[in-house]
């Protein structure tokens, strides 16, 4: 049972588009939500997070919005650059235990 | 800053033996490791979890015989692959952190071949 799912598998946008990429999650413990950003041949690193109080998290060109309601969140990438093209991988966290990572976004973002 | 050194960044093994795979956190104190399986589909597998002075939790479908982790310090893990078949290859992930609330730093991971 996947706890955490991601949607689309794949996404391309243009550069300078906005790029949202979708994260829901089954298990209602969850109260930690950090996003990584994964190169080719390198490990995941922590991009933007947000804690599941906060509707909101902006740093940047990163926006994450979350909706504890519906168990879903979204993390939106303003002004696309082709440096952002990655994958991304949206997790969850309960109270310091295991972190529980989603299936993965691959974004390309085009010239 | 925190930081997460993995080696080898990468091996091959040939099906049935061994290998073992390091781990060293630079900057901050490595409380709790959190070894990781990515496979080639991208998906990341929890193999275990170790917290300094307490048990390692092994996740269902992997064992202390299979995949036998030491974390004996606050700045170093290591894991070995023991009998290593096909299904083992994969990108090998170690995350760290100094304390229960605060972010993984992961390693850039240490990518096993089986031939």
């Amino acid at each position: 049972q996947q706890q955490v799912r991601q949607s689309p598998q794949s996404l391309t946008v243009w550069e300078g588009e906005t790029a949202i990429l979708n994260c829901s999650y089954e298990n209602s413990a969850f109260d930690y939500f950090p996003w990584y950003q994964q190169f080719p041949g390198e490990g995941p690193a922590l991009l933007i997070s947000i804690l599941s109080v906060s509707d909101k998290k902006e740093d940047g060109r990163f926006t994450i919005f979350f909706n504890k309601r519906e168990k879903k969140l979204s993390l939106h990438i303003a002004d696309s650059q082709p440096g952002d093209s990655a994958t991304y991988f949206c997790a969850g966290n309960n109270a310091g235990a295991k972190l529980t990572f989603g299936g993965g976004t691959r974004l390309t973002v085009r010239p | 800053g925190a930081l997460v050194y993995q080696y080898p960044r990468r091996t091959i093994c040939k099906s049935g033996t061994s290998m073992r795979m390091e781990c060293q956190a630079v900057g901050f104190q490595a409380t709790s490791v959190a070894w990781y399986r990515q496979s080639p589909q991208k998906t990341f597998e929890l193999i275990a979890l170790s917290t300094v002075n307490s048990a390692i939790k092994y996740e269902q479908n992997f064992t202390q015989e299979k995949f036998p982790i030491s974390h004996p310090n606050l700045s170093f893990s290591s894991m070995t692959v023991l009998n290593a078949y096909l299904e083992d290859r994969g990108l090998y992930l170690c995350g760290a952190r100094a304390q229960a609330n605060s972010d993984y730093t992961f390693g850039s991971g240490t990518r096993l071949l089986v031939i």
